[in-house]
């Protein structure tokens, strides 16, 4: 168990539904980053939160957003869902604004159908 | 922005045997590099790193080099083992980290009994 919580494992939903990923990172980690996991695309950043506040964005499509919470766990919205848009979606966490080592989640698969 | 290439795609050696796998980044303004080794049906679990400014770093059976000038990192892992087989993947970050991590397409190592 790295730490990182993820929920759901495992999310099926139809093409134009919207879903919620949560992540809670480990004690003490300010920092949270998502990362979408896709065969084609690889391991690509989405965005990075550091104590409630955006820090980075990265290749995230205007249809997903992201927040983290003053108890520091994190969601990620999907919405208009894409059967492109399946995938496996990790977060990790750090404890400071700029850090190096990240602990990730064990991550969540979406599957729209 | 960054690019990272990693090679090769599949790496299959017999138990006992060394493995090497390479990646090669674009931006010269990175510097960390992670090596990240992900079974199947978890995160990705950090195993090594080296920043810009050490050219090698061991830690057991596992090695990293880095070649600044040529822009390319290598990991080794020497005496394989059944339990090494997973697929492995390099990163890059630059600058001040708050941006993501830019990820290589991943190595599935395979360990030939």
């Amino acid at each position: 168990d790295s730490g990182v919580t993820q929920t759901p494992k495992h999310l099926i939903t139809a093409t134009g539904q919207r879903v919620t990923l949560r992540c809670s990172p480990r004690s003490g980690d300010l920092s949270v980053y998502w990362y979408q996991q896709s065969l084609d695309q690889g391991l690509q950043f989405l965005i990075h939160y550091y104590n409630g506040e955006e820090r980075a964005k990265g290749n995230i499509l205007e249809r997903f957003s992201a927040q983290q919470f003053p108890d520091l766990h994190s969601e990620l919205n999907l919405s208009s869902l894409e059967l492109g848009d399946s995938a496996l979606y990790f977060c990790a966490s750090s404890v400071a604004e700029y850090d190096y080592g990240y602990t990730f989640g064990s991550g969540t698969r979406l599957t729209v159908v | 922005g960054e690019n990272v290439e990693q090679h090769p795609s599949t790496l299959s050696v017999q138990e006992g045997d060394s493995a090497v796998i390479k990646c090669t980044y674009s931006d010269s303004a990175s510097n960390y590099f992670p090596w990240y080794k992900q079974e199947l049906g978890k995160g990705p679990q950090l195993i090594i790193d080296i920043r810009s400014n050490v050219g090698e770093k061991k830690d057991q059976r596992i090695a990293v080099t880095l070649n600044k000038t040529a822009k390319h990192f290598s990991l080794h892992i020497t005496e394989t083992q059944p339990e090494d087989s997973a697929v492995y993947f390099c990163a890059a970050l630059r600058g001040g980290g708050a941006d993501g991590l830019t990820f290589g397409k991943g190595t599935h190592l395979i360990i030939q009994p």
